[in-house]
């Protein structure tokens, strides 16, 4: 069975600092990996897809990389901002399993 | 900026009750998923849907649910008896590919009583 697991569960830094959140899952084979972000009481917004073929994806100050072969993701912020507050899910969509979520890393900012 | 919207932002209901929570996916999009999500637990997908059919679909989804793109604008899921259990945010999201970036409206919260 499909298991995503993001750590650390909770993260507070303060502003300027670069930081990596982990996500492993147990099954490789998989489509693709996505990171969104949620905030509280809204929906999900996509930050960054890896397909299975990619070894890493940058959009802005956020840089996702995937090692499909150890099960692992690491999501990069460079440079953090209040405004990155948020809970930062990833998503790995499979062939068997569909799409399985992490329980998220909820990362506060402090200005 | 197009985006995923859904409608109602609350639905309250009675337990054994049937609800429709409604969707309308960005325009140009040709596939359409349901997801789920119990306060304080993870995301659950429940289904996907392209060219007017199932595409995937999770253990969760099960007779009880149905999806259904009854024109050429709205998605819809179906809950025909709901139980307490059901209560949940639900989160429609649509994209352009089956692998692509998936976007997601904000969420209809459905509180079964």
């Amino acid at each position: 069975k499909q298991e995503v697991t993001q750590i650390p569960a909770a993260l507070s830094v303060p502003e300027g600092e670069n930081l990596v959140l982990n996500c492993s899952f147990t099954d490789s084979a998989i489509y693709n990996l996505q990171w969104f972000r949620q905030d509280p009481g809204k929906g999900l917004t996509s930050l960054l897809l890896i397909q299975s073929s990619q070894r890493e994806q940058t959009s802005g100050r956020l840089n996702a990389s995937l090692d499909k072969s150890s099960g692992r993701s690491t999501l990069y912020i460079a440079a953090s901002q209040p405004g990155d507050s948020a809970t930062y899910l990833c998503a790995v969509h499979t062939p068997t399993y569909k799409y399985i979520f992490g329980t998220g890393t909820r990362l506060k900012v402090l200005a | 900026e197009p985006e995923v919207t859904q409608t109602p932002s609350h639905q309250v209901t009675q337990m054994g009750q049937e609800v429709i929570l409604r969707c309308v996916p960005i325009s140009n999009h040709l596939y359409f998923y349901w997801y789920r999500q119990i306060l304080g637990q993870k995301v659950e997908f429940l289904v996907s849907f392209y060219n007017n059919e199932i595409s995937e679909k999770s253990e969760i989804f099960d007779d009880q649910f149905s999806v259904e793109r009854p024109d050429g604008s709205n998605f819809t899921l179906k809950i025909r008896s709901t139980k307490l259990e059901d209560s949940a945010m639900y989160f429609c999201a649509s994209s352009d590919g089956q692998v692509d970036i998936q976007y997601f409206g904000a969420g209809t919260r459905l509180s079964v009583l």
